[in-house]
């Protein structure tokens, strides 16, 4: 069975940086692309980042690029988002999430970001 | 970007009956390998998404068959042919054809 499991999220202030972490398992994690998706506290879904099976390409949305870094590591079945500066309207939850088209989602980190 | 807009934002159903959610995207969605990537989500109070259709019409496993896509080039619709209960929630449509940035509907809420 597929478990995408997140985890790093909390409180941080103003300006600060944070580190999530997904832990799969349950499929083969080096042959899919792998994402992340947020949604502020009683909004919609919006896509955040990709990385290619191998970890050679990303990509971002215009909102958080040059802040965010998503990265993996294929030998640990790992997926991660380092986040820098962070704003106060990147406070959301953050899934982790298979695939390009989201087959499966994780349940999901909170993040704060309030001084 | 392409812009998906979803109609209604809010639809009271009543159990037993069928329901249908629109999905409108600001330009075509046909890859040029042939696919359309026009996905659907439902999100049930307080869980995560979860995919119910991809590929406009493909059913993903364990996904009641009460539950259909349809729909090419800009509108696509997403039907229940009995409401239940259980399908209490917010959908979402998505497209992943034209992309960065891969973009979601405004989603649906579905209530009783």
């Amino acid at each position: 069975e597929v478990a995408l499991v997140e985890s790093g999220g909390g409180l941080v202030q103003p300006g600060g940086s944070l580190r999530l972490s997904c832990a799969a398992s349950g499929f083969t994690f080096s042959s899919s692309w792998m994402s992340w998706v947020r949604q502020a506290p009683g909004k919609g879904l919006e896509w955040v980042a990709n990385i290619k099976r191998s970890g050679s390409d990303q990509y971002y949305a215009d909102s958080v690029k040059g802040r965010f870094t998503i990265s993996r590591d294929n030998t640990k079945n790992s997926l991660s988002l380092q986040m820098t500066d962070l704003r106060v309207e990147d406070t959301a939850v953050y899934y982790c999430a298979r695939g390009l088209g989201g087959s499966d989602w994780g349940r999901g980190v909170l993040v704060t970001v309030s001084s | 970007e392409v812009v998906m807009t979803q109609s209604p934002l809010s639809l009271p159903v009543t159990l037993g009956q069928p329901a249908s959610i629109s999905c409108t995207s600001s330009q075509g969605l046909v890859h040029s390998d042939g696919n359309t990537y026009l996905n659907w989500f439902q999100q049930r109070p307080g869980q995560s998404p979860r995919r119910l259709l991809y590929q406009v019409s493909k059913r993903d496993s364990e996904v009641p068959d009460r539950f259909s896509g349809s729909g090419s080039g800009t509108d696509f619709t997403l039907k229940i042919s009995r409401v239940e209960a259980e399908d209490v929630g917010v959908y979402y449509c998505m497209q992943g054809t034209d992309w960065p940035p891969i973009t979601f509907g405004q989603g649906t809420r579905l209530e009783i």
